[in-house]
C-alpha cells in the first residue's frame, strides 16, 4: 500500500488548502482514511478521518473550516481547509487505519509542506 | 481532549544503552495507545500497536507497555540508527491525540 499527497505548494492567507491523497495498492472502499498534519518543527495533529461508510470525523479545534471527502473512483481522498492562517503552515499527511474503526496508523504519505503566506 | 503528555522531552543517549519513554494520558484510556518512530525529513513508522503489541518488521529491541494511563516504550540495547522522534497516540476517545514527542540523540 502507497499513500501520495498532492496540491497546491502555496496557500495564501484566507484563502483554501486543498489536498488529495492517491491510494494505491489496496482498495480505499475499506477501512479508515486520515488527514495528520505537523507544523515546522512541531508535534503531529489529526485533523480528521473519513471511513470506508463516507462517514466523516474532524477534529474539534479545526472542525468549523474542514471537510474531508472521497472518490471511490479513483482511489482518492481529498482534504479542504477554509480560511488558512500562518497557523496552519505545516506538513500534511495523509494515513490509514487498517481497521473497521478510528485506531493506529499503519501507513502513511510522504507528507506535503503547505506554506500559507500573504 | 485526552492529553497526552511525554517525557522526557529530549534524551541524549549512547549505543547499546536502554531507553525508556513514557506516556501519560490526563484519562484513562485502556490499552489504546500507539507507538511511532519519525526520523527527521520522514513520515512517522508505527512501532507498537495497543500499548505492547508489536508490528511485524520492527526490531525486537522495541517493546511497549503500560495500561489506563501511564505507559511506556523500550528500547533495549540502543542503536546508532534510533535517532529519531518518538510519539504516542491514543485513539481511545475522538479526538484522537498525540504526545508532543520525545527525541533521542545519539552521542
Amino acid at each position: 500500500v502507497q499513500l501520495q499527497e498532492s496540491g497546491p505548494g502555496l496557500v495564501k492567507t484566507s484563502e483554501t488548502l486543498a489536498l488529495t491523497c492517491t491510494v494505491s495498492g489496496g482498495s480505499i472502499s475499506t477501512y479508515y482514511w486520515s488527514w495528520i498534519r505537523q507544523p515546522p518543527g512541531e508535534g503531529l495533529e489529526w485533523i480528521g478521518y473519513i471511513d470506508h461508510n463516507g462517514g466523516t470525523s474532524y477534529n474539534p479545534s479545526l472542525k468549523s473550516r474542514v471537510t474531508i471527502s472521497v472518490d471511490t473512483s479513483k482511489n482518492q481522498f481529498s482534504l479542504k481547509l477554509n480560511s488558512v492562517t500562518a497557523a496552519d503552515t505545516a506538513v500534511y499527511y495523509c494515513a490509514r487505519t487498517p481497521m473497521s474503526t478510528y485506531t493506529y496508523f499503519d501507513y502513511w504519505g510522504q507528507g506535503t509542506l503547505v506554506p500559507v503566506s500573504s | 481532549e485526552i492529553v497526552l503528555t511525554q517525557s522526557p522531552d529530549f534524551q541524549s543517549v549512547t549505543p547499546k544503552e536502554k531507553v525508556t519513554i513514557t506516556c501519560r494520558a490526563s484519562q484513562s484510556i485502556g490499552t489504546s495507545l500507539h507507538w511511532y518512530q519519525q526520523k527527521p525529513d520522514q513520515s512517522p513508522k508505527l512501532l507498537i500497536i495497543y500499548a505492547s503489541q508489536s508490528i511485524s518488521g520492527v526490531p525486537s529491541r522495541f517493546s511497549g507497555s503500560g495500561s489506563g494511563t501511564d505507559f511506556t516504550l523500550t528500547i533495549n540495547s540502543l542503536e546508532a540508527e534510533d535517532a529519531a522522534a518518538y510519539y504516542c497516540h491514543q485513539s481511545s476517545r475522538l479526538p484522537m491525540t498525540f504526545g508532543q514527542g520525545t527525541r533521542l540523540e545519539i552521542k
